[in-house]
């Protein structure tokens, strides 16, 4: 089986431009979860969706963040412009109907905002 | 304060030690804890999970949790190089869906 899948894995961009991050969770996962991880914060959780609903955003940084998850099989998450304090290595993960305990991580994307 | 604290390491132990890693959570509320490891430049895969005071064990790893001192650790015994990884500790409050707070992390070297 494939394990959840993400794209682009590296991303280098300039302040201000916009950056969108793609994620195909595993096949039969109800819920998916982004996160961001920095040396200095660690794992955050940044928003997840359960049947592609937002179910809670609280930890999205700011409006210039924002997700959407269109169908079962495929979510982004866009920022829009994107800043220096943004680089960080992001990832999707997704878990099965109840087992959301058991969240299985994608490779994740490198992001580098310049 | 952060939902969970972890010593960030480098935790050094010899080729079949036992490998102690250690975390502590602020929320009382918080009812299930996880350790996940995370290989360098790979993403974070969960290992462990545990739900009620006392051990659990899975094959070299063993987990243990202390709700009254807010305190869940992570025994990995006869340590491997391959062991050699960064350990994070995670927790779910009660009633909070999926949201997991994860600690920092704490980086092990298992020496050869």
């Amino acid at each position: 089986d494939a394990g959840v899948i993400q794209s682009p894995r590296h991303e280098v961009t300039e302040m201000g431009q916009e950056v969108t991050l793609r994620c195909k969770p595993i096949s039969g996962h109800n819920s998916l979860f982004w996160y961001r991880q920095t040396m200095m914060r660690g794992l955050e959780l940044l928003i997840y969706f359960n049947n592609n609903v937002p179910i809670d955003d609280s930890g999205m940084p700011e409006d210039r963040f924002s997700a959407k998850m269109p169908n079962a099989s495929f979510s982004t998450l866009k920022i829009q412009p994107s800043e220096p304090r943004d680089s960080a290595v992001y990832f999707c993960a997704s878990s099965l109907p109840q087992r959301e305990n058991e969240q299985f991580f994608g490779p994740g994307t490198r992001l580098t905002v310049l | 304060q952060k939902e969970v604290e972890q010593n960030s390491g480098p935790l050094s132990v010899p080729e079949g030690a036992i490998a102690s890693l250690n975390c502590t959570y602020s929320d009382r509320g918080s009812q299930s804890f996880f350790w996940y490891r995370q290989y360098s430049g790979k993403s974070p895969e969960l290992i462990m999970s545990i739900y009620s005071n006392g051990d659990k064990e899975d094959g070299r790893f063993t987990a243990q949790l202390n709700k009254a001192s807010q305190y869940v650790s992570l025994l990995i015994r006869d340590s491997q190089p391959s062991d050699s990884a960064t350990y994070l500790c995670a927790a779910k409050r009660i009633n909070n869906f999926n949201k997991f707070y994860f600690g920092s992390g704490t980086k092990l070297n298992v020496k050869p």
